[in-house]
């Protein structure tokens, strides 16, 4: 199993502004992975970061907007660059353990107003 | 591509009812399937996975589900609902070649007494 720490839980930011998420894991894992679950809907995935390399966006999300820290197994960090009401979502880390197991942080609440 | 599909936003039932979530896929490669349960203003846990070994997966809170290859279906049954079963439900797959979900909306189930 994994433990995953998120910082912060939740946030109010202004429009306009740029906020920077952690993502902490009490292991070493290859692989982490952003998701974004807007208000009532499902998980998207924002991009794939592995340590030591740029990370890989899916389609939709750019790096501009999007920019994504892999400093070492352990450790990752997202922004959400230039904040619009539309960003307003949960944003989740993600990182796999062993085969096919995913494990997932309590999540970083983000209202943009 | 890769894709979930749950049917039923919303799913309402007695306390001690039997619960049937339902997931159909599509995916051109032999899956792997995960339901994850979302408690609110908590991230995901995993409830139970598939990855082509028995194709009835018993997993957490007495929660199952079954592979059903011809039917391309992973349903997820309880035969007895608690109150405490009240959440939000993904169904998602991966391609097994690293651990990349693709969600399905959800179903949120709600348990009355």
């Amino acid at each position: 199993s994994a433990v995953i720490s998120q910082k912060p839980s939740r946030d109010i930011c202004q429009r306009g502004t740029s906020l920077t998420i952690q993502c902490q894991v009490d292991s070493q894992v290859t692989m982490m992975f952003w998701y974004r679950q807007q208000p009532g809907q499902s998980l998207t995935l924002i991009a794939t970061a592995n340590q030591g390399s740029e990370a890989t966006y899916e389609s939709g999300f750019v790096i501009d907007k999007f920019p994504i820290s892999r400093p070492n197994l352990t450790f990752s960090t997202l922004t959400v660059s230039n904040m619009s009401p539309e960003d307003s979502s949960i944003y989740l880390c993600s990182v796999e353990v062993g085969a096919a197991e995913a494990f997932f942080g309590q999540g970083t609440r983000l209202t943009v107003v | 591509a890769q894709s979930v599909t749950q049917l039923g936003s919303h799913v309402s039932v007695s306390e001690g009812a039997l619960v049937l979530l339902r997931c159909n896929y599509s995916s051109s490669v032999p899956p792997y399937l995960f339901w994850y349960v979302q408690y609110p203003n908590q991230g995901l846990q995993l409830l139970l996975k598939y990855t082509s070994a028995a194709t009835l997966v018993k997993g957490i809170n007495g929660f199952e589900a079954e592979f059903k290859k011809s039917e391309t279906s992973f349903h997820l049954t309880k035969p007895s609902a608690h109150m405490s079963d009240a959440a939000e439900y993904f169904c998602a797959v991966s391609d097994g070649g690293y651990n990349k979900l693709i969600f399905g909306a959800g179903t949120r189930l709600a348990v009355h007494p």
